[in-house]
């Protein structure tokens, strides 16, 4: 089975400060790994995916993540935080040598930056 | 289509009472996703449709709920005789097997169901 943990309800940090979102999975085959970013009353928005290659991945709105296979984790970072980026964030994990295709999401992390 | 498009965006039923709800995937994404996301909770897989295949039934909880796609675009989750807990943001999310995006769900803006 494939599970996805953030263990932060909420995380606060002021602008311009860098901020992390934690993410921690469980796959018993190899992970393909997603961050989404949800808005107040949107959908899921996608942000960055880890499938291959190397470790730290760059996405969208400045945002980057870093694979860590011995910690299986994916945390989510950002080096300079915005007001705009408050949002909830849910990382997601997929087991890609089980051949299931629908992604195992976490909890959720909401993002508050103040200004 | 530009993107994942969803109808109603908002529906309020009785309980007891059937619903629809519509998806349109992105053009040309053969894989097709139903999650269901419950206040305060996260996403929860429903169903899964890739293709000419028979679909992921898996997550659906319950007998009461159903899901079609016709052509290998459109698909429609329908609830049967809704429950109060069935309230919810229904998303929808496409995914796309060649090219850019590759491995990448995107989603709908979701149908928030609301059963009195």
């Amino acid at each position: 089975a494939q599970s996805v943990a953030q263990p932060e309800d909420q995380v606060n940090v002021a602008e311009g400060n860098p901020l992390t979102v934690k993410c921690t999975y469980s796959v018993s085959g190899n992970p393909y790994l997603f961050w989404y970013v949800q808005y107040p009353n949107r959908g899921l928005q996608f942000l960055l995916k880890y499938i291959t290659g190397d470790n730290l991945v760059k996405g969208s709105y400045g945002f980057e993540a870093e694979f860590n296979k011995s910690q299986t984790s994916f945390h989510l970072k950002k080096p300079s935080a915005l007001v705009s980026d408050s949002a909830l964030y849910f990382c997601a994990v997929r087991d890609v040598d089980t051949g299931r295709r629908a992604l195992t999401f976490g909890s959720g992390t909401r993002l508050q930056v103040q200004p | 289509g530009a993107g994942v498009s969803q109808s109603p965006s908002n529906k309020v039923t009785e309980k007891g009472k059937d619903v629809e709800l519509r998806c349109d995937p992105i053009s040309g994404h053969t894989a097709l996703y139903w999650y269901r996301q419950s206040l305060g909770q996260g996403l929860e897989f429903l169903i899964y449709f890739q293709g000419n295949s028979a679909p992921d039934k898996s997550g659906l909880p319950s007998d009461r709920f159903s899901a079609e796609r016709t052509g290998g675009s459109v698909s429609t989750l329908t609830i049967q005789r809704t429950q109060q807990e069935d309230s919810a943001v229904y998303l929808c999310a496409s995914y796309g097997t060649s090219g850019w995006g590759t491995d990448t769900q995107y989603f709908g803006p979701g149908t928030r169901l609301t059963v009195l």
